[in-house]
């Protein structure tokens, strides 16, 4: 079965730097990854995806990912935060199959 | 306005009631899921739908039930049998393209035992 981990609960990064938000996975066969990202009482909105093909995936809102194979990892990524990037973010996996299995959540605080 | 259309927004139950969740899509997708959030645990799949008249069991299906009688709709009934119902839901539709289409949300239920 398939799995998500984003190790950290929390994030903080000053405005203007680069952030990093961890995402490792377990899955049988070839990986469909994506981020997602939550702000207070709403849906989820979706950000990117990686299908296959190039490892750097680029996004919505200025964010781009990084696929690595053998380390199982989809690291999402921003040169540069903006407050407004404070919110939940979510890794999810999905094998070749409907199941669509996502992480627990990092939240994102960015300081002006 | 196409999208996924949760109702209500907030949702209250009285102990020992059963409630239904609705949800409509109108993107044409075939797949459609069921996840409940709790703080500090994320999305936790309950059920799923491939097709109409067929759905699978998530993670945690137990005192929930579904039913997918029509392509744009998948109502979740939250049974007596749920211990602990009090969560946010967030219904979401994909296109059925193997593994690689992403899901869409709705605004999600907010439910409360009361």
């Amino acid at each position: 079965a398939q799995s998500v981990a984003q190790p950290e609960d929390q994030v903080k990064v000053a405005e203007g730097n680069p952030l990093t938000v961890k995402c490792t996975y377990s899955v049988s066969g070839n990986p469909y990854l994506f981020w997602y990202v939550q702000y207070p009482n709403r849906g989820l909105q979706f950000l990117l995806k990686y299908i296959t093909g190039d490892n750097l995936v680029k996004g919505s809102y200025g964010f781009e990912a990084e696929f690595n194979k053998s380390q199982t990892s989809f690291h999402l990524k921003k040169p540069s935060a903006l407050v407004s990037d404070s919110a939940l973010y979510f890794c999810a996996v999905r094998d070749g199959g409907n199941k669509l299995v996502f992480g627990a959540g990092t939240i994102l605080r960015v300081k002006s | 306005d196409g999208g996924i259309t949760q109702s209500p927004k907030y949702l209250f139950r009285k102990e020992g009631q059963n409630v239904t969740l609705s949800c409509e899509q109108n993107l044409n997708h075939d797949a459609m899921y069921w996840y409940r959030q709790d703080p500090g645990q994320g999305l936790r799949l309950i059920y799923y739908s491939q097709i109409v008249n067929d759905f699978q069991k998530g993670d945690i299906a137990e005192g929930y039930s579904v039913s997918r009688e029509k392509k744009e709709s998948f109502p979740l009934t939250v049974t007596s049998a749920q211990k602990n119902p009090t969560a946010f839901y967030l219904c979401a539709s994909s296109s059925r393209t193997g593994g690689s289409a992403e899901a869409f949300f709705g605004q999600g239920t907010r439910l409360t035992v009361v």
